[in-house]
């Protein structure tokens, strides 16, 4: 079976730094991209970026460009997202999923079960 | 930057049809997929390839394409599709993922 499992939830002042993580299981981790998506409270999701953890190729989306550093470790099927200084506005349900790539098209499946940020002084 | 446009609510009563749009001007260069996201939970994946079913998925559930909207339909809709649903496509050179803005879907 296809799974993401995402680290736990995390409580950070503003200011702080923040790795969350990401591993795969069940495939070819470094065949397929791993994507980041936020959900902050209430709101819809937003696609932050990728990377191809077999080169660790990365891509930003424009909107969180030099906001936050996306990597990997093949090694341990693991991918990362992080922060150097947190914001309140971090604040915000964070999700990683399978790109899945045929064609030139792509989509998201499975994603992790998310990992929920907290910033707050 | 590149907009995928949904309506914010949708309310329908069990055993009827819900229909869902999503509105692009890449939507006819690029195909659109869609996610259902129940509170508390991760998004599923429910339509790939404008069209496709993944297994898994029940049949009450497909989608469709007519220019630039895309629509999902959900046939004789179950309380359990109470739901948030979002489209998801690329802008039109296919350098990014774009999200919907997302579709509330009320079993009432």
């Amino acid at each position: 079976e296809v799974q993401l499992v995402q680290s736990g939830a995390e409580v950070k002042k503003p200011g702080e730094s923040l790795k969350i993580s990401c591993k795969g299981s069940g495939y070819s981790f470094t065949s397929y991209w791993i994507g980041w998506v936020r959900q902050m409270p209430g709101k819809g999701l937003e696609w932050m970026g990728i990377i191809y953890p077999g080169d660790s190729d990365t891509r930003y989306s424009p909107s969180f460009q030099g906001q936050v550093t996306i990597s990997a470790d093949k090694s341990i099927s693991t991918a990362y997202l992080q922060w150097s200084s947190l914001k309140a506005s971090d604040t915000a349900m964070y999700y990683c999923a399978r790109r899945i790539a045929v064609a030139g098209t792509f989509w998201f499946d499975p994603w992790g079960q998310g990992t929920l940020v907290t910033v707050s002084s | 930057s590149y907009e995928l446009t949904q309506p914010p609510s949708v309310s329908v009563s069990p055993g009827q049809t819900a229909r869902i749009t999503c509105s692009g001007d890449a939507l006819p260069k690029q195909y659109a997929y869609w996610y259902q996201q129940k509170p508390g939970q991760a998004p599923v994946l429910v339509i790939y390839k404008d069209s496709e079913r993944p297994s898994g998925i029940p049949e009450r559930f497909s989608g469709s394409s007519s220019g630039t909207t895309v629509t999902l339909t959900i046939s004789g809709v179950q309380a359990e599709d109470e739901a948030d649903y979002y489209c998801q496509s690329a802008d039109s050179s296919g350098t990014y993922e774009v999200f919907g803005t997302g579709t509330k879907v009320t079993v009432l």
